[in-house]
């Protein structure tokens, strides 16, 4: 059981470049999350999805797009890419809203320079 | 103030010492979550609280809804408790987190 899988784990990526984070999940979770977390800060909330084809915005969704075309998949997009994006991404799953259990990704450490 | 709070914001113990993390929030939740987020970066859920006390193993998390207030005790401490521990409160999509307690445990 895999649980949540984000790739990549690192990227450098140049100002104006844009990217995808990769996150699935093989858990049949139907809540799906992106943070990000930044050095000495909370998780803040980018984007969710209660369900494959429904997505909103979280605290902080300026400069990302997510889709959510599938249960298991929840890509990040950064398009334009700003050296404020440098950070730490984390992807997680729930099966219920506010549910015992988060499973996280590893993470993907994104530096823009 | 910040919506979450932990204290202290970096704990070092010896092993085998009892352990006690704060969290305190100003916001009504519905639930309150603790974290653990090892030093190689992943995190995993340890427990949802509403209410009162859970414990699994020797962790024990307790909350008090009136006084906005959680804490995640660790009993006979070990070296792999070493981790940054995270709370974070709310309810539905509308979690937030605090910044994290660094724990070091030395053997």
């Amino acid at each position: 059981n895999a649980g949540v899988t984000q790739t990549p784990k690192f990227r450098i990526l140049k100002i104006g470049q844009s990217m995808t984070l990769q996150c699935t999940q093989d858990m049949n979770h139907n809540y799906m999350y992106w943070y990000r977390q930044d050095p000495g800060m909370g998780l803040k909330l980018i984007y969710y999805s209660v369900g494959a084809g429904i997505t909103d915005k979280g605290e902080v969704p300026n400069g990302y797009n997510v889709s959510r075309s599938t249960t298991e998949d929840f890509p990040l997009r950064l398009e334009l890419a700003a050296p404020s994006q440098t950070s730490v991404y984390f992807c997680a799953s729930s099966y219920r809203q506010g549910s015992d259990g988060y499973t996280f990704g590893s993470g993907t450490r994104l530096t823009v320079v | 103030k910040n919506e979450v709070e932990q204290s202290p914001q970096n704990l070092t113990a010896q092993e085998g010492e009892f352990i006690t993390i704060n969290c305190s929030y100003s916001v009504g939740i519905s639930a309150l979550h603790w974290l653990q987020q090892h030093p190689g970066g992943g995190i995993v859920s340890l427990f949802m609280l509403s209410s009162g006390k859970k414990k699994h193993g020797r962790l024990i998390a307790t909350i008090n809804i009136q006084e906005k207030h959680s804490s995640l005790h660790i009993t006979a401490s070990h070296p792999r408790d070493s981790a940054v521990y995270i709370c974070a409160v709310g309810g539905g999509q509308n979690f937030v987190f605090g910044p994290g307690t660094r724990l070091s445990v030395l053997p």
